[in-house]
Order: C-alpha cells, then sequence, then structure tokens
C-alpha cells in the first residue's frame, strides 16, 4: 500500500513566527494531496489541498508545496499563532476516494 | 448545523459486547467512510460506502460490518469487542466522482475494558 509519513513528529515556533510541516509519500502514482488540521477532541479540518499538475498552492496564511521529483509535500504557516496548535496531517490518494494519511507532526506554538 | 455527526460521542463497554456507532451527514454527498484513529494518532481508512454500496473494506476484521440505511447514514456495528478495539472511530463523507475534500465528524471514543 501507499506509505505517508512525516519527518518531524513534533514542532514547537515562536508565536508570529512561519511554521513548515513536511511530508514524504512513497506512490509515485498518487495525484491528490491534502492536508488536515486536527485540534484536541475533534475530527480533522480540511485546510488546503494540492493536485499533481501543480506545485504549489496558497491559501489565507498557508502554502502547500509538492515537489513530485522527490515525493515530498510541505505546509507553510505564515505568522503562526497560537489557534494553529494542533496535529497536522496530510493524506494521499491516487483515486477512487481512498485517502492514506501520515502519521501526523504535532505543532506547538509559543506565545 | 453539524456538517457530519456522530453519536456517541464516547463509548465505554466491556470486551465480548457487540455496540453500534451511527453517523450521518447532511451535506448531500454520495460517499461516506469510517476512520480508526489509533493512540499514535495514526488514522487509517476502514471503510468506504458510495450510494449505499461499498467500495471500499481495508484489512478489517469481519466484526466490524458498516451499515448504510440511506446515502446520508452510515453505521458501524462492532460485534465481539476486543481491547485492541479501543480507538477514536472518525465518520466522513465527500462528494462522489474521483477523490474530493472529506468532512470529518467529531469522533467516537471507544474504550473496552
Amino acid at each position: 500500500g501507499e506509505s505517508v509519513g512525516l519527518h518531524l513528529p513534533t514542532l514547537s515556533v515562536q508565536e508570529g513566527d512561519n511554521s513548515i510541516i513536511n511530508c514524504a509519500y512513497s506512490n509515485s502514482a498518487s495525484d491528490y494531496f491534502i492536508w488536515y488540521k486536527q485540534e484536541s477532541g475533534k475530527g480533522p479540518q480540511f485546510i488546503i489541498d494540492i493536485r499533481s499538475n501543480m506545485d504549489k498552492r496558497q491559501g489565507q496564511r498557508v502554502t502547500v508545496l509538492l515537489n513530485k521529483t522527490v515525493k515530498h509535500l510541505s505546509l507553510q504557516i505564515a505568522a503562526t499563532q497560537p489557534g494553529d496548535s494542533a496535529v497536522y496531517f496530510c493524506a494521499e490518494s491516487s483515486g477512487a476516494n481512498n485517502l492514506f494519511f501520515g502519521t501526523g507532526t504535532r505543532l506547538t506554538v509559543i506565545p | 448545523d453539524t456538517a457530519v455527526s456522530q453519536t456517541p460521542k464516547y463509548l465505554v463497554t466491556q470486551m465480548g459486547n457487540d455496540k453500534s456507532i451511527k453517523c450521518e451527514q447532511n451535506l448531500g454527498h454520495d460517499t461516506m467512510y469510517w476512520y480508526k484513529q489509533d493512540s499514535k494518532k495514526f488514522l487509517k481508512i476502514m471503510f468506504s460506502y458510495n450510494n449505499k454500496e461499498l467500495i471500499i473494506n481495508e484489512t478489517v476484521p469481519n466484526r466490524f460490518s458498516p451499515k448504510s440505511p440511506d446515502k446520508a447514514h452510515l453505521n458501524l456495528h462492532i460485534n465481539s469487542l476486543e481491547l485492541g478495539d479501543s480507538a477514536v472511530y472518525f465518520c466522513a463523507s465527500s462528494q462522489a466522482g474521483g477523490i474530493n475534500e472529506q468532512f470529518f465528524g467529531p469522533g467516537t471514543r471507544l474504550t473496552v475494558l
């Protein structure tokens, strides 16, 4: 099966700094990627997605970068806020509505 | 209004019991899912249903049986509960027709004693 993993299981950043969360995937056939945010006691919440025909996509304070050559995905959060503290998951799919999730990175924002 | 809802939020039960978790979505989506999240936060898909038909069934023990009475509901029945079934179970839904964003419910924390 597909394998999606994260380089850093935990990440601590100062409030106001930028955060970068990385993700590696192994299935070169994956063509759709999503970042989810999961706060304590809640379900995963969609942040941003990107399809394989793009290498960058921007949202509000978030940017996702996709490097298909090295099968790497990253999530950049600008001006990190305390409310950004959560576990972040990357997920990838090669179609058929099946999403495979990575192991997650816990982001802690230090006030 | 809650888009994807699950009941109960917490479920504590003894080994060997049979239990059910209910899920409902009011988004008009055609596809619904069940995921299991273990104590290390690893999320793994269990089942996927499209228009009341099973389309994905990962390697899940047959003690777990999803039931979809209509496309807005996907319930999860678990027979003969085991200690290892303790986890948080998430229901999700998405539009059909290829991969789309999945909307997750709040989760059901199942504890088997």
